[in-house]
């Protein structure tokens, strides 16, 4: 089955950049995804990278994709307190998704 | 469009008691999901359905039965509820056409079994 591990907990000052990693174990997901869960909130997408490239940016989001080590960064830049969330990678395979436990991001003032 | 919605909100109930979660979206889409989510544990895929008329087991079908009412709706019920069915439920659809396959997410229902 599908395996993806992230690290449960990042802590960072306001105005610094966060890096979320995530690692998996499926290389044949089409996709690769950036949910985020406020709390008492449903997940919503953040963002995803097609699985044939390396990087995508939008905003302050820089997503890489490293196939090789079957690895996925999701990189905040000048992170605020409203980036405060659960963050969660995933993928999908024959059209189902499956995720890590999720990252707490907290952003200190 | 609303989106995904979910029904009830919030739920409480005592053990052996049975319960159906409703589930509901507009975007038209073929795939319909449903999430438990436990702290630490991440999102565990209960059932899901690939197309209208068609369910199947996933992860942590144990507990629970759905049924796909129409293309719109797909429900998920607890027959007799256990304290360990204590979560939060997540209702997902994808339009499952093979392109991003993104999910979009119902606001969630929280049950607790007493």
């Amino acid at each position: 089955g599908e395996d993806v591990e992230q690290s449960l907990f990042l802590s960072v000052r306001e105005g610094d950049s966060s890096v979320i990693n995530c690692t998996y174990t499926d290389s044949s997901s089409t996709y690769l995804y950036w949910y985020k869960q406020e709390p008492g909130a449903g997940l919503q997408l953040l963002t995803y990278i097609f699985s044939n490239m390396d990087m995508k940016q939008d905003q302050r989001l820089t997503v890489l994709l490293n196939k090789k080590d079957k690895h996925l960064s999701l990189r905040i830049a000048d992170t605020q307190t409203g980036d405060s969330a659960i963050y969660f990678c995933g993928g999908s395979t024959l059209g189902r998704l499956y995720f890590g436990r999720g990252t707490q991001l907290t952003v200190w003032p | 469009n609303a989106g995904v919605t979910q029904t009830p909100k919030f739920q409480v109930l005592k053990t052996g008691q049975s319960m159906t979660l409703q589930c509901a979206q507009d975007m038209n889409h073929n795939s319909m999901y449903w999430y438990r989510q436990d702290p630490g544990m991440g999102l565990r895929l209960i059932y899901y359905s690939a197309s209208e008329g068609t369910t199947d087991k996933g992860e942590v079908p144990n507990g629970y039965n759905v049924s796909r009412l129409n293309k719109r709706e797909f429900s998920l019920r607890l027959e007799s509820a256990a304290p360990s069915q204590t979560s939060v439920y997540f209702c997902a659809s994808t339009s499952g056409s093979g392109n991003t396959d993104t999910q979009y997410f119902g606001p969630g229902t929280r049950l607790t079994v007493l």
